[in-house]
């Protein structure tokens, strides 16, 4: 059974360009977490996506960014109109309903330049 | 809103010292705490999770303690090896499933 997937590993944007970050849940999961781990900080909490639904998206900026896990294929977070701050790694869990616990991928390092 | 805290923010050893690492909370009202450790440049891995319920958990050289109501949790290394050398973060669950609030993480340096 494979772990979490992230692609892609590294993306460079300029600022004003788009970010697509992609996460794939282990098999059988069906709850996706995105988190944001800025420079010298600990990760904070972003979305938390069931398929086709958004339960919690508290932690998401209110501008510029979105997320979605559709019925088939990844769950895709979206940066649009980057800029600097936007420079981070960022990190998807997948888990099963419910779970105590939660499994995270390697993460998306994004530098925007 | 709950705040998890992460004391020292660095810390320098040698190696085969036994070492503790602090992680206290505001809230609680938990279901669980994990210890996970983040090699540079790398994902996270889960090391320990302890329930609400639970005083603490063992794995190998690994112990972790927790004190719900005074809103804290230790993780002691016994013995330690350059190979521990990582950042350490504690995080707490809410409810099941709900997310997970970290702490700012202990940067660990163990030297030979």
């Amino acid at each position: 059974n494979a772990g979490v997937m992230q692609n892609p590993r590294h993306l460079v944007r300029r600022r004003g360009q788009e970010a697509r970050l992609r996460c794939s849940p282990m098999k059988g999961h069906s709850h996706v977490y995105w988190y944001r781990q800025l420079p010298e900080e600990g990760l904070k909490f972003m979305v938390y996506l069931q398929k086709e639904n958004i339960i919690d998206e508290s932690g998401m900026p209110k501008e510029r960014f979105s997320a979605e896990f559709p019925k088939e294929g990844p769950s895709i977070l979206r940066i649009q109109q980057v800029v600097r701050g936007d420079s981070a790694a960022y990190f998807c869990a997948s888990s099963p309903a419910g779970a105590e616990t939660q499994y995270f991928g390697p993460g998306t390092r994004l530098l925007v330049l | 809103k709950q705040e998890v805290t992460q004391i020292p923010a660095a810390l320098s050893v040698p190696e085969g010292e036994n070492l503790v690492l602090n992680c206290s909370f505001t809230d609680s009202a938990i279901y669980n705490l994990q210890w996970f450790r983040q090699d540079p440049g790398k994902g996270l891995t889960s090391l320990l999770l302890i329930q609400s319920s639970q005083r603490e958990q063992t794995s190998g050289r690994l112990n972790a303690s927790l004190d719900k109501s005074s809103g804290r949790s230790t993780l002691y290394i016994a013995a330690s090896q350059p190979g521990d050398s990582a950042t350490y973060l504690c995080a707490v669950m809410r409810n099941a499933g709900n997310m997970l609030t970290f702490g700012g993480g202990t940067r660990l340096m163990v030297k030979p």
